[in-house]
């Protein structure tokens, strides 16, 4: 598998659901990062976990970090009509000096 | 503060033509990073400057990419002679230094027919 695949591809859900993206690398990092990309538009930094960290919050996002499992996953509670986007992983890498490896991304779509 | 902007939006061009891009990064930003995202696959690194100086050029694919960064400004990303394999779309992205959030710019979509 590649670097920073992400499960599922596409996930569909209603308004006011929780949506759980997954993420899996390959390599030590120093900290993971999600970002969103509305249709058309620039990625947006949501969170930043560092790789001593095991979960962080903010807002509607927690974020969890197993790095025994070189995984992370996003949830997104209580979902909502403009949360739809495609949402992606990235690791800064030790030593790789804050190149970031992206993800394949996970395409959501929240309907009313 | 205005975010990153990147210039053009869309280019098509035939292959074997000549295509630069630009990117204005944040102001006062120091760092700047070239992403791209060819179709179906995932975004990658090509090149992260700090302020004026290649810092690292990994992930450029092959000595037809250029890029440059005078004065340690905006930055440029020459394609010459372009393929149609480097269609996709090129992200730019900057951050203060020593920071790790790095604000991406809306991105240049790239046709090479």
């Amino acid at each position: 598998s590649q670097q920073g695949e992400e499960d599922p591809q596409a996930l569909s859900i209603q308004e006011g659901e929780n949506a759980t993206m997954n993420c899996s690398y390959k390599t030590s990092i120093n900290n993971l990062q999600w970002y969103r990309q509305n249709s058309g538009r620039g990625l947006v930094h949501l969170i930043l976990i560092r790789s001593n960290e095991r979960e962080k919050h903010s807002g509607r996002l927690r974020v969890t970090l197993d790095t025994s499992k070189k995984s992370s996953s996003l949830l997104i509670t209580a979902s909502r009509a403009a949360d739809t986007a495609s949402y992606f992983c990235a690791t800064e890498g030790t030593g790789t000096a804050s190149k970031l490896t992206f993800g394949t991304g996970t395409r959501l779509q929240v309907t009313l | 503060e205005a975010g990153v902007t990147q210039f053009p939006s869309h280019s098509v061009i035939e292959k074997g033509q000549t295509v630069t891009l630009r990117c204005d990064p944040i102001s006062g930003h120091d760092n700047l990073y070239w992403y791209r995202r060819v179709m179906g696959k995932e975004i990658k690194f090509l090149l992260h400057f700090v302020k004026e100086s290649k810092q690292d050029e990994s992930g450029m694919p092959n000595n037809r990419f250029l890029a440059e960064r005078t004065g340690g400004t905006y930055s440029t990303l020459k394609v010459q002679p372009a393929e149609l394999e480097d269609s996709g779309v090129y992200f730019c992205a900057s951050s203060h230094r020593g920071y790790v959030e790095q604000y991406f710019g809306p991105g240049t979509r790239l046709t090479v027919t």
